[in-house]
């Protein structure tokens, strides 16, 4: 069975600093998908980024960072000089690559403090 | 511009009562689920669908229903609505593009659910 865990429920942080938010994950596939959605207050889940389990390369996109290490099966997010727009629940999920759908973690609740 | 529409944002329904959430495409996407969302349980997958008229159990199916009449519409039926029902539903589709899933799941808008 897939399993994600996103250990840290809440964190808060002030404007500008750098944050973190972890995501590890338990499969037995060999070939897997690994998302990040962003959930606003508004509800709907925004997309951020696809990782699958052969590109370990990690990414970045402007103030938006991940770190992918299949060696301890984790799949961090890292946002710098954060601002309050960041604030939101903040999703990762894991994918067989079956028609089955995704597995989600309970979600970070990130809160950015001007 | 891509597109997942979930027919209601609130919905008030009484207990015991039939409920029906709708989800439509516009992607030509396989696959679509239903998933519902609560504080502190994260997102759990209810049903979903691989092909019109196929469904599959998710991990928490009791209490729940789902059609899919045609390949862009996928609805999620509470027979007899319950208190513990109320919640946030989450409609997704995506589709499977062979071994590189070069792809993304779209999630509509959500319908919040409250029954009373």
């Amino acid at each position: 069975a897939q399993k994600v865990t996103q250990a840290q429920t809440e964190i808060s942080v002030v404007e500008k600093e750098d944050v973190t938010l972890d995501c590890v994950y338990e499969t037995r596939d060999t070939t897997y998908y690994l998302f990040w959605y962003k959930q606003p207050p508004s509800g709907e889940l925004v997309f951020l980024i696809r990782r699958n389990s052969f590109d370990e390369q990690n990414e970045i996109s402007g103030r938006y960072s991940w770190n992918f290490q299949k060696s301890t099966s984790s799949f961090n997010f890292t946002i710098t000089a954060s601002q309050v727009v960041d604030s939101a629940v903040y999703f990762c999920a894991l994918s067989g690559g079956g028609a089955d759908g995704l597995t989600f973690g309970k979600g970070t609740h990130l809160i950015i403090q001007p | 511009d891509v597109k997942v529409t979930q027919s209601s944002r609130y919905l008030v329904k009484r207990t015991g009562e039939k409920v029906f959430l709708e989800c439509v495409q516009d992607m030509d996407h396989e696959n679509m689920f239903w998933y519902r969302q609560d504080p502190g349980l994260g997102l759990r997958l209810i049903y979903f669908s691989y092909d019109v008229k196929m469904k599959e159990k998710g991990d928490i199916p009791e209490g729940y229903s789902v059609s899919r009449e045609k390949k862009e519409r996928f609805s999620l039926i509470l027979e007899s609505a319950s208190t513990n029902q109320t919640s946030m539903y989450l409609c997704a589709s995506l589709a499977l593009t062979g071994f590189d899933m070069n792809t993304e799941a779209f999630f509509g808008q959500g319908t919040r659910l409250t029954v009373v």
